[in-house]
């Protein structure tokens, strides 16, 4: 168990479905983030929250739409995506923004849009 | 450019060998630090080393801030050191937290 924990971890969704990815953190973090993996290209940063208030959204398509309800969870919410889209979305937080010390991931959700 | 680069992208190596991971890293990247990826994609932090040298068992890294390069060394490797490496730093044009990756080493070790 790392502290930081996802739900689900493995989804299959159809394009014209809605569903929800959950993190948790467990760490007293302050920074939560979400990121992309794709096959064979690096991680890349979805968007960033900094106590509960999005700080950071890196040029992500409108059918993935964040939710930080309490610096302690975090949620993307996904609808009519693409196969395209099928990846490896790993939470992460941090103790805050400006330094990357306990940067903790968790263990992803592998979708995969049919 | 390429703000972070691993080198080499893949190495097999047999059990009990010792190898040698290069992350090359740009001046918009600071604070760097080592995952290791597991075959079912967790992302463990092995090393944050802005600069100097960290041992953790047989493992260890060291960083040369100024000539923007660190190292990973895994020494008398074990099957469970397969999986994938990545190098990541923070990306220096904002305080967002954002962390640059490097493109990773696939690491496979046989038996």
């Amino acid at each position: 168990e790392t502290g930081v924990t996802q739900t689900p971890r493995h989804l299959v969704m159809g394009m014209t479905n809605k569903k929800s990815l959950k993190c948790e953190q467990h760490l007293g973090h302050n920074a939560m983030y979400w990121y992309k993996q794709s096959a064979k290209k690096p991680l890349e940063l979805m968007f960033v929250y900094s106590l509960e208030e999005r700080v950071e959204n890196n040029s992500v398509p409108s059918r993935f739409s964040p939710e930080c309800p309490n610096s302690s969870h975090l949620f993307l919410h996904l609808h009519t995506l693409q196969p395209e889209d099928s990846a490896l979305y790993l939470c992460a937080s941090s103790p805050t923004t400006i330094a990357n010390y306990g940067y903790t991931f968790g263990s992803g959700t592998r979708l995969t849009v049919v | 450019g390429i703000q972070v680069e691993q080198s080499p992208p893949d190495l097999i190596l047999q059990e009990g060998a010792n190898s040698t991971l290069r992350c090359n890293f740009s001046d918009s990247v600071n604070n760097l630090q080592w995952f290791h990826q597991n075959p079912w994609g967790q992302l463990i932090n092995l090393f944050y080393i802005p600069s100097g040298t960290k041992q953790n068992g047989r493992l260890s890294a060291t960083t040369v801030a100024t000539e923007r390069y660190s190292l990973l060394y895994i020494s008398s490797s074990q099957t469970t050191d397969s999986g994938v490496y990545f190098c990541a730093g923070l990306g220096g044009s904002s305080n967002t937290g954002k962390l640059i990756f490097g493109q990773g080493t696939t690491l496979q070790v046989k038996p």
